[in-house]
């Protein structure tokens, strides 16, 4: 079974909307991370929540942790065509040192 | 600019070959990952170190050669590759081993086996 899938796999939306993707898991976890990433190329960080967190936000994004669920959810607020990449959430499982554990992503198309 | 780099961006390599990718962090880590990411599928960990020793090997074949000579560098050693090798390969590294803080990735080498 696979950790950390999202949902949905594409999505595509006008700048200005709000886009929100999914991930659930299925393990324990230390924390869960979200990364971006453009065609291709090198993963960037967004944001990184605590198992004992419920809510964390960084500029336009907003992300939250329901362990009882084991889900999480990655909102981007009045996107821009800046921001059409694919997005991952990653699962740090506990007691499994700096083992992260990807899903397959959501790739996220914005048009202008 | 993450402070994680990697050489060479691209590579093109056929079955026979032996090459060599190369990753630097300049963040002061401890920690350092391989990851592969082939089309249509996750990124998968392949090798985990932590203060220079080996600590994950996610089952990957021996013809992937990991090296870390000291906390700022990695390599990965490749030969006698086959065509289905072909795909991205990431670098990351964090501060902390336990897999509590945040993986800062490198942009990756592009390999293509022939």
């Amino acid at each position: 079974s696979q950790q950390g899938e999202e949902d949905p796999q594409a999505l595509s939306i006008q700048e200005g909307e709000n886009a929100t993707m999914n991930c659930s898991y299925k393990t324990s976890i230390n924390n869960l991370q979200w990364y971006r990433q453009n065609s291709g190329r090198g993963l960037v960080h967004l944001i990184l929540i605590r198992s004992n967190e419920r809510e964390k936000h960084s500029g336009r994004l907003r992300v939250t942790l329901d362990t009882s669920k084991k889900s999480s959810s990655l909102l981007i607020t009045a996107s821009r065509a800046a921001d059409t990449a694919s997005y991952f959430c990653a699962t740090a499982p506990y007691n499994q040192g700096g083992k992260l554990i990807f899903g397959q992503g959501t790739e996220l198309s914005v048009k202008p | 600019e993450t402070g994680v780099t990697q050489t060479p961006r691209h590579l093109v390599m056929g079955m026979t070959n032996k090459k060599s990718l190369k990753c630097e962090q300049h963040l002061g880590h401890n920690a350092m990952y391989w990851y592969k990411q082939s089309a249509k599928k996750p990124l998968e960990l392949m090798f985990v170190y932590n203060f220079k020793e080996q600590t994950e090997n996610n089952s990957v074949p021996s013809r992937f050669s990991p090296e870390c000579p000291n906390s700022s560098h990695l390599f990965l050693h490749l030969h006698t590759l086959q065509p289905e090798d072909s795909a991205l390969y990431l670098c990351a590294s964090s501060q902390d081993p336990r897999g509590t803080d945040t993986q800062y990735f490198g942009p990756g080498t592009r390999l293509t086996v022939l």
